[in-house]
């Protein structure tokens, strides 16, 4: 049984540059969230797809978007990078949001911006 | 005032000694709450949730829930080296998709 995966696993970027990142759910699930995880911090929601559309939102800016395609995979792009969105980037799958929904977290993607 | 907030540690104790995190959130409108484990250098691994007041227990873990005091809490017993790791606290909302993440305890334990 597959789990979450995510790639790249690492990425160095300079400022002002976009970046894409790609996350396949565990087997079975429909609902795909992607988090920002800074140093010594605990995950941050950016937002979740289901049914291909972005259902919640947290609180980030416009350069953060994303895509799910009908297979369940999704993306998530950054455009005009910023030194402070250097992070580790977790995607995590769930069943359809119901709002108790186990999170299984990909490895990440661990993002530099110089 | 963060939404959900953690002891930030570290935390250490002796093999064999039981750990307690504790976890208090700000949302009375929190419906699920969640334990995950995060070694060095990893993702988060779920190894708790508990929806009800009262406890539950899954093998060394408990997992303690009052709503009223908003409080969460893990219970580790016979802590073991392999225990050592961030101890992240997660709460849902109701029908809200989102986790809201602690910024997690360290957990040492020493053989």
């Amino acid at each position: 049984d597959a789990g979450v995966t995510q790639s790249p696993t690492h990425l160095i970027k300079t400022r002002g540059q976009q970046v894409t990142l790609r996350c396949s759910p565990k087997s079975g699930h429909d609902t795909v969230s992607w988090y920002q995880q800074a140093l010594g911090q605990g995950p941050q929601f950016i937002f979740q797809y289901y049914e291909e559309e972005e259902r919640q939102r947290g609180n980030f800016p416009d350069r953060f978007s994303g895509h799910q395609f009908p297979n369940y995979s999704s993306e998530l792009n950054v455009n005009a990078l910023l030194l402070g969105d250097s992070a580790l980037y977790l995607c995590a799958s769930s069943l359809e949001p119901r709002g108790d929904e186990k999170l299984f977290f990909g490895s990440g993607t661990q993002l530099s911006v110089l | 005032q963060k939404e959900v907030e953690q002891n930030s540690g570290p935390l250490s104790v002796p093999e064999g000694a039981i750990a307690s995190l504790n976890c208090t959130y700000s949302d009375r409108g929190s419906q699920s709450f969640f334990w995950y484990r995060q070694y060095s250098g990893k993702s988060p691994e779920l190894i708790m949730f508990i929806y009800s007041n009262g406890d539950k227990e899954d093998g060394r873990f408990t997992a303690q829930l009052n709503k009223a005091s908003q409080y969460v809490s893990l219970l580790i017993r016979d802590s073991q080296p392999s225990d050592s790791a961030t101890y992240l606290c997660a709460v849902n909302e109701v029908n809200a998709g989102k986790s809201t993440f602690g910024d997690g305890t360290t957990l040492t334990v020493k053989p």
